[in-house]
């Protein structure tokens, strides 16, 4: 199975202060994403990227950036943290051809002040 | 706006039972996934079934794409299966972006 590692796995955050949040993959998947998890809400898609040096917008982008540096590695930025932005963040990843299976990370758990 | 219903939103069974559990989608698929999660857990994959039917262990995913619903069984459940199922729909051709549903809940008493 994939190997997604998130880090950090818990961050404690105030309000105005920057977060990056970092995903590797060991397996060369192209694509790669970031989720959020609430209560109510579900899994929701905060950005992707189809490969290095590429970042999309998912469904919910605002207030956060992607990074795509290298195959293995995507991150998420919160410029501007905000209380709003509390929750579990995942990484996963797939290929880009069939079977679009997508892998997961354990999970970021962010708490903004 | 792509949408994934899941039924029920809860479960309770009692150890050996089987489960039944439903995805409904608002368009037409071609990438289904079922997954698990503990709370506050990690997503693990269990079935990708983009169509027909697929078992892994006791678990069998079916799914009907012109009906666009798939299924999970689950046959003598255990209460290690205890937790949140979620199923997750998505396009080839669109960066296979995942939407998911809202999960069942199911919890196997002894």
């Amino acid at each position: 199975e994939a190997a997604v590692t998130q880090s950090p796995r818990n961050k404690v955050a105030v309000t105005g202060g920057k977060v990056t949040l970092s995903c590797n993959q060991t397996n060369n998947h192209n694509n790669m994403y970031w989720y959020r998890q609430d209560t109510g809400h579900g899994l929701r898609l905060i950005h992707y990227s189809y490969g290095a040096g590429s970042t999309e917008k998912g469904d919910i982008p605002d207030g956060y950036k992607a990074s795509r540096p290298s195959q293995e590695n995507f991150s998420l930025i919160l410029e501007l943290a905000t209380p709003s932005q509390t929750s579990v963040y995942f990484c996963a990843s797939g290929d880009s051809g069939a079977p679009y299976e997508q892998y997961f990370g354990p999970g970021t758990r962010l708490t903004v002040l | 706006e792509q949408q994934v219903q899941q039924s029920p939103a809860s479960l309770v069974l009692q150890e050996g039972e089987n489960a039944e559990l439903q995805c409904s989608f608002s368009i037409f698929t071609n990438q289904v996934q079922w997954f698990y999660q503990r709370p506050g857990g990690r997503l693990v994959s269990l079935l990708y079934n983009p169509s027909g039917t697929k078992q892994s262990g006791r678990l069998t995913s079916t799914t009907v794409i012109k009906e666009r619903r798939s299924s999970l069984h689950i046959s003598s459940s255990q209460i290690t299966d205890s937790g949140t199922y979620l199923c997750a729909m998505g396009l080839s051709g669109s960066f296979n972006k995942l939407t998911f549903g809202a999960g069942t809940r199911l919890a196997v008493c002894p």
